[in-house]
């Protein structure tokens, strides 16, 4: 079935250091793809999307672009900082007929002064 | 423009309790999904909504039964509750449109002693 795998981390970076978290995912068919963050004592919030290929997501700094050759949806930063310590989520819609996300297990990020 | 508003944020209820959750999505959102997230299970789907009729279910056993109301506010229950339902309960609402993502509230905390 459509499932999403990510790196699970911890990853611990230092200040302005560059991010990469690797997702990869499995669907039938193009479906788009979305990055959630999660702060502490927070629940989700949408960073970035996708919704066809080669399309690139964007904001706050973050990119990912997807890439059908490689069922790839990486999520990266040039410079991170402390504020965006925090769980980051790679996720994509499943199911037909019903609107169902999937997500990875999450990758816990920690950014050190 | 009001986020999703989800109460109470926490809850503490004994082992064989039943318990109310409400989510009230973002006016003009038609969908309304539930999210159990552990930290030994991740992020699972529970029910999604969508003027008022239920679309799809997760793996969760009969206890869990949720509804949606005509203004498309949401109820999850849990009846005969166990140590294991312990977790956070999020509620996401959509406008239905896989492309564009949910917008998730902050979140219930259940704990179950």
């Amino acid at each position: 079935g459509d499932s999403v795998t990510q790196m699970e981390g911890p990853v611990t970076l230092s200040e302005e250091a560059f991010l990469t978290i690797n997702c990869t995912y499995t669907a039938t068919g193009y479906p788009s793809l979305f990055w959630y963050v999660q702060y502490p004592g927070e629940g989700l919030q949408l960073l970035l999307k996708a919704t066809k290929a080669d399309d690139k997501g964007s904001n706050k700094g973050f990119e990912a672009t997807y890439r059908k050759e490689t069922t790839s949806f990486h999520l990266e930063k040039g410079s991170v900082q402390v504020s965006d310590s925090a769980v980051y989520f790679c996720a994509l819609p499943i199911g037909a007929g019903s609107y169902q996300l999937t997500f990875g297990k999450g990758t816990k990020l920690s950014v050190i002064p | 423009k009001a986020g999703v508003t989800q109460t109470p944020r926490y809850l503490i209820k004994t082992r064989g309790q039943q318990v109310t959750l409400s989510c009230s999505p973002i006016s003009g959102h038609r969908s309304v999904s539930w999210y159990q997230q552990t930290p030994g299970q991740g992020l699972q789907f529970l029910f999604e909504y969508f003027s008022e009729t239920q679309r799809n279910k997760g793996n969760f056993p009969g206890r869990f039964s949720g509804r949606q109301f005509s203004n498309s506010r949401s109820e999850m229950n849990v009846s005969t509750l166990e140590l294991g339902d312990s977790a956070l309960y999020l509620c996401a609402s959509s406008l239905g449109d896989r492309r564009h993502g949910y917008t998730f509230g902050s979140g219930t905390r259940l704990t179950v002693v």
